[in-house]
């Protein structure tokens, strides 16, 4: 069961926009969310978190926004950079830190 | 510090075989989940050990096992192996896994497994 989606396999933006990656969720024992990166070869790695307490959490040109009401949450980079082109995972938890991913969505920003 | 670490990084096996994947944590993480990801899956929940015991467990057929040593390295194991468990095997390790601290999960780069 998928408990978090990413329904665009990929997204491709012109360096310098705004890029827009979305995810939905459909458990309500989720309460913290996170969005990880992932580069070819490599593992991957922690981006930006949000707790449910929170509607948007912001890191330099990374701002994640939740709407529990929607069970939608969306990571916005913005300028986007070349260096961002990677896989971006969505991944949602419970109080029990059982973590769930999506399948990820490939994000390719063109110079 | 260093990362976490994952050996072998490649591996080719054929129908039937078992295979042994093996992960160390960062120094000092107690908590080590094993993921499996595959192209359209994402990356799918195994199970997760904290100090020696089998925590969390996802909804994988009972071919996908996994130990916790006490130096909290652990391995996973896949019995039988079908063609359908051809995909990146990632761990992560994180301080405790549970609870208030909602911890970041650190991934080591993965073992990828081909069964041909």
């Amino acid at each position: 069961d998928q408990q978090v989606k990413q329904n665009s396999p990929s997204l491709s933006v012109q360096e310098g926009r705004i890029s827009i990656l979305n995810c939905d969720y459909t458990n309500s024992m989720f309460d913290y969310f996170l969005w990880y990166k992932k580069y070819p070869a490599e593992g991957p790695t922690f981006l930006i978190s949000i707790s449910s307490i929170k509607d948007k959490n912001e890191d330099g040109r990374f701002t994640v926004f939740l709407n529990k009401s929607a069970k939608h949450l969306s990571l916005h980079i913005v300028p986007s950079q070349p260096g961002d082109s990677a896989v971006y995972f969505c991944a949602a938890s419970d109080n029990n830190n059982d973590m769930r991913f999506g399948a990820g969505t490939r994000l390719t920003v063109k110079p | 510090k260093a990362g976490v670490t994952q050996t072998p990084r490649y591996l080719i096996k054929t129908r039937g075989q078992q295979v042994t994947l093996s992960c160390s944590p960062i120094s000092g993480h107690r908590s080590v989940s094993w993921y499996q990801q595959t192209p359209g899956q994402g990356l799918q929940f195994l199970f997760e050990y904290f100090s020696e015991t089998q925590r969390n467990k996802g909804n994988f057929p009972g071919r996908f096992s996994g130990r916790q040593f006490s130096n909290s390295r652990s391995e996973m194991n896949v019995s039988t192996l079908e063609l359908g468990d051809s995909a990146l095997y990632l761990c992560a390790s994180s301080l405790v896994g549970q609870g208030a601290s909602r911890e970041t999960q650190y991934f080591g780069p993965g073992t990828r497994l081909l069964v041909l």
